[in-house]
């Protein structure tokens, strides 16, 4: 079955460590996307990128990383510079909203900061 | 600024009541207006897109429509399965490099 792969579903981290969230995809999509989503707002663009080895920053993307060496992924890593972590993120892909706007998304991780 | 807002925030229906979800948005020039659902602990699910003022789509239960500011998701005899969030987002001819999305609109349908 062809899908976006979030791993882990669930994570805990102490304040001042580095996580890094996985997302893979079979899709054989060019563009994936990194979304933050918290309780009374609306999804929030962290990073995306559009070809293999180019990201841009989207509009919250101070304290988080990501790199995207292959086509499938595109792991995101949540720093000790980001001030709240605590959220729930989610990886999407498309073939690129240039040309459609249908993003298909992962399950999620749910990443809370103890 | 290009906003999304979405009402109401939470809808509570009887199973075969049926209702809208409002999704109204400021946008300079609007390219696709896009329908998600979203179950709980899950990611969105894409459900339609819309182009242009007067265009319509339907997938069962469901119909979305769209004028110039805003657009409604129309649920008809809704059921028990059709609970979730409903997520409105916006693409700007501007920037299609990127969806806007609302806050969302919790739908629970009770038996």
């Amino acid at each position: 079955d062809g899908g976006i792969t979030q791993s882990p579903k669930y994570l805990f981290r102490k304040e001042g460590q580095n996580v890094t969230l996985s997302c893979e995809q079979n899709l054989n999509h060019d563009a994936m996307y990194w979304y933050r989503q918290d309780p009374g707002q609306g999804l929030r663009l962290i990073y995306y990128s559009q070809i293999v080895n180019d990201f841009q920053k989207g509009d919250i993307a101070e304290g988080y990383s990501v790199s995207r060496e292959k086509k499938e992924s595109f792991p995101l890593t949540v720093t000790s510079a980001q001030k709240n972590p605590t959220a729930f993120y989610l990886c999407a892909s498309s073939v690129g909203l240039a040309t459609t706007g249908e993003l298909f998304f992962g399950e999620g991780s749910r990443l809370t900061v103890l | 600024e290009d906003q999304v807002t979405q009402s109401p925030e939470a809808l509570r229906l009887q199973e075969g009541e049926s209702s809208s979800l409002n999704c109204s948005y400021t946008v300079s020039g609007l390219r696709g207006l896009f329908w998600y659902r979203q179950d709980p602990g899950k990611g969105p699910e894409f459900l339609f897109t819309l182009y242009s003022a007067g265009e319509e789509k339907e997938k069962e239960r469901l119909k979305a429509t769209l004028t110039k500011k805003e657009s409604f998701l129309h649920i008809t005899a809704p059921k028990p399965e059709d609970s979730a969030t409903y997520l409105c987002a916006v693409q700007a001819v501007r920037n299609t490099d990127k969806l806007i999305f609302g806050t969302g609109t919790r739908l629970q349908v009770f038996p």
